[in-house]
């Protein structure tokens, strides 16, 4: 496995519910991003990790939102009380490091769909 | 602040003809600048990149942009379509130093006519 790696690929639940949105990151790479992508629109950039702490949360729409990677590899997209307007493909990235030229390299996105 | 700004929502353009997907930047900073491209149902995949070193950028597929600072685009071309280049294109800007958080353009889909 050399790439970027989400799941579920899809996750369809209920408005009110909480979920959880995986990314295993390319082994190695220090920082991880989560974006997400609304239909017809360019990702937008949510949070980002330099090793396990978040180092720019800026882009969470509200505190229903919240990401962890407690052991710097594996992060965990967290969304309590889902609204209709959450349904988006959720896209995770890694790179090598922060603040250097690295590529960030996307995984396929995890499609969410909030009823 | 950042942004980028994708003058096309759609770009047609039949097999070997060239391709001209256009871009404008703003940045408070020096920008580095991206092409990714999205296929259907794959991942995103970085076509090119500049980071503040040549103005003229080579990215793969044949795919090529030039940063002009004076008019603040960055566009995207490439000599002759192929099929397999039908995708959505976004062009990208970073403020620092090319690896923190991205804006993304709203896209543009280029549509290859056989």
């Amino acid at each position: 496995g050399a790439g970027v790696s989400q799941t579920p690929s899809n996750k369809v639940t209920e408005k009110g519910k909480y979920v959880e949105l995986r990314c295993d990151p390319i082994s190695g790479h220090t920082a991880l991003y989560w974006y997400r992508q609304s239909l017809g629109q360019g990702p937008e950039f949510l949070i980002y990790f330099q090793g396990t702490g978040a180092a720019d949360d800026s882009g969470l729409p509200n505190d229903r939102f919240f990401a962890v990677r407690p052991e710097g590899s594996v992060s965990t997209l967290k969304i309590q009380r889902t609204e209709r307007g959450d349904s988006a493909v959720y896209l995770c990235a890694s790179s090598l490091m922060v603040g250097g030229r690295d590529e960030q390299f996307f995984g396929p996105g995890t499609r969410l769909t909030v009823l | 602040a950042q942004s980028v700004t994708q003058l096309d929502s759609h770009v047609s353009v039949s097999e070997g003809t060239p391709v001209l997907l256009r871009c404008n930047y703003s940045s408070s900073y020096s920008p580095s600048l991206f092409w990714y491209v999205q296929h259907p149902n794959k991942g995103l995949q970085l076509l090119l990149k500049y980071t503040s070193a040549a103005t003229l950028v080579k990215g793969i597929n044949g795919f090529e942009a030039e940063f002009k600072k004076s008019e603040t685009s960055f566009h995207l071309t490439k000599p002759s379509a192929h099929m397999s280049d039908a995708a959505e294109y976004f062009c990208v800007v970073s403020d620092r130093n090319g690896n923190e958080k991205l804006t993304f353009g709203t896209g543009t889909r280029l549509t290859i006519i056989p």
